[in-house]
């Protein structure tokens, strides 16, 4: 089955600054990786995804990139602010038959931005 | 409108008891999820339904019994769990039956077996 491996598991950064989430997975059958933010007693929130046919996403200050020769895929958010601190996580899913959308997620990154 | 509702928010249940988690959409997806999530780790999928079909049990004890009553709604029927079942449970509902397409989740309900 799919492997997700995601790093750094906590993430400290000053407001302003860039933060960088990478993950990598195994299954070469996924094709579809989409981010999730969770704030504190909250469900998650996707907040972007990216599918294989696609090297790059952005979305106002948030950007995903895809290597999918080297299977890794990686969260960029620009200017952050302290609300963007949460637990971010990584998945990858297979469009195959049998899969019904099934989520492998990442062990999930930990987003600390000080004021 | 992206809204999954679930309820209750807040369960807190004897070993010996019943109880139900709901789950509602109103987006008009085929595929709806029961995912368990416990303190500092990611979702674990529990089960998935697809036309209101259950179409993958990823190996759940029985005392979890998921039940799709119509297009909209997911219910998790509990009986007899143990403390070790207290978790975020969360609801999660996609467009698409088949993988590539997002997924949407609830709130959550926080159960606490006591």
């Amino acid at each position: 089955g799919e492997n997700v491996e995601q790093h750094p598991s906590t993430l400290s950064v000053q407001e302003g600054d860039s933060a960088v989430i990478k993950c990598t997975y195994s299954d070469s059958a996924s094709n579809y990786f989409p981010w999730y933010k969770q704030e504190l007693g909250k469900g998650p929130q996707l907040i972007i995804d990216i599918r294989s046919n696609v090297g790059e996403k952005k979305d106002q200050r948030i950007a995903v990139t895809l290597n999918k020769t080297a299977k890794h895929f990686s969260l960029h958010i620009t200017e952050t602010q302290p609300e963007d601190s949460a637990v971010y996580f990584c998945a990858a899913s297979s469009a195959g038959g049998t899969s019904y959308g099934k989520l492998t997620f990442g062990q999930g990154t930990i987003l600390t931005v000080h004021p | 409108d992206t809204e999954v509702t679930q309820t209750p928010k807040h369960l807190v249940m004897g070993m010996t008891n019943k109880k139900s988690l709901k789950c509602e959409q109103h987006m008009g997806h085929r595929a709806m999820y029961w995912y368990k999530q416990k303190a500092k780790k990611p979702p674990e999928l529990m089960f998935v339904y697809s036309y209101e079909k259950l179409s993958i049990n990823e190996s759940v004890p029985s005392r979890f019994s998921p039940e799709c009553p119509n297009s909209s709604l997911l219910n998790l029927h509990l009986h007899a769990l143990q403390p070790e079942d207290s978790a975020l449970y969360l609801c999660a509902s996609s467009p698409g039956v088949r993988g590539g397409t997002e997924a949407f989740f609830g709130q959550g309900t926080r159960l606490t077996v006591v």
